[in-house]
C-alpha cells in the first residue's frame, strides 16, 4: 500500500495559520490524496481531498507539490476546536469499487489559546 | 441530517463472552466499512461491505471476528469468545459508493476484563 509520513505532532497558537505537511514519495498516478481528522473522543472527519490541483473548502485549503510526492494541509486560523489528529490518506482502489482507508498515525495539533 | 450510528457506545464485557456491534449507516449508503482503533493508534480496516456482500474481508484479524450487513443497511460487526487485545475503539463509516467520501460513527470502546 502507498505510505504517508506526517510529523508526529505540531503546535499552533489561536487566530494563526497552520501548515501541516505529509510525504508520499510512492504515490501512483490514479491515487487521491484525503485528509480526515479525529477530534478527542470521536469518528474521523473528512477534511478535503484533491489528485493534482490546490483544492480549497470552507474547512482548510490542500496544496499539492507538482510531482504529487508531499502536500499540505493549511487551516487558515487555527482555532481551538481543530485540536485533533490530522490524518493524510491515499485513497488507493483495492478492487472493484472498494477503497478502504489506510491510517498512520497522524500529526497531533495542538492548538494554544 | 442523520449520520451514521454505531451502538452500544462503550461495552464492557469478561473474556471469553461474545460481543454484538452494530452499524446504522447513512440511508442510501451503499458502502460500508469496519475499523478497529487501539488505543494512540491509526485506524485498521476490518472489513469492506458492498451492498450486503464483503468482498474485502482481508483485515479480519482471527476468526472469531465476523460480520454481515443486511438490507443493504445496518451491519453488526461478532467477535466471539472475546479476549483482552480485542479491547479497542471499534468504528463504521458509510459512503454513497466505494470511492466518496466516508462518513464516521462515534465507535463502540470494547473492554474486555
Amino acid at each position: 500500500d502507498a505510505k504517508t509520513t506526517q510529523p508526529n505532532s505540531m503546535e499552533s497558537n489561536e487566530e494563526e495559520p497552520v501548515h501541516l505537511p505529509c510525504n508520499h514519495s510512492t504515490i501512483s498516478g490514479t491515487d487521491y490524496i484525503h485528509w480526515y481528522r479525529q477530534l478527542p473522543s470521536q469518528g474521523p472527519e473528512y477534511v478535503i481531498h484533491g489528485l493534482t490541483s490546490n483544492v480549497n473548502n470552507r474547512m482548510a485549503s490542500l496544496a499539492i507539490a507538482e510531482d504529487r510526492k508531499s502536500s499540505t494541509l493549511i487551516l487558515h486560523r487555527a482555532t481551538l476546536r481543530d485540536a485533533a489528529v490530522y490524518y493524510c490518506i491515499l485513497r488507493v482502489n483495492s478492487g472493484g469499487s472498494n477503497y478502504k482507508l489506510t491510517f498512520g498515525k497522524g500529526t497531533l495539533l495542538t492548538v494554544n489559546p | 441530517g442523520a449520520g451514521v450510528s454505531q451502538s452500544p457506545s462503550n461495552k464492557v464485557t469478561e473474556k471469553g463472552k461474545d460481543v454484538e456491534l452494530r452499524c446504522d449507516p447513512i440511508s442510501g449508503h451503499t458502502a460500508l466499512y469496519w475499523y478497529r482503533q487501539r488505543l494512540g493508534q491509526g485506524l485498521e480496516f476490518l472489513i469492506y461491505f458492498q451492498g450486503n456482500s464483503a468482498p474485502d474481508k482481508s483485515g479480519l484479524p482471527s476468526d472469531r471476528f465476523s460480520a454481515e450487513r443486511t438490507g443493504e443497511s445496518v451491519s453488526t460487526l461478532t467477535i466471539q469468545r472475546t479476549q483482552q487485545e480485542d479491547s479497542a475503539v471499534y468504528l463504521c463509516a458509510s459512503s454513497m459508493s466505494g470511492k466518496n467520501i466516508q462518513y464516521f460513527g462515534a465507535g463502540t470502546r470494547l473492554s474486555v476484563l
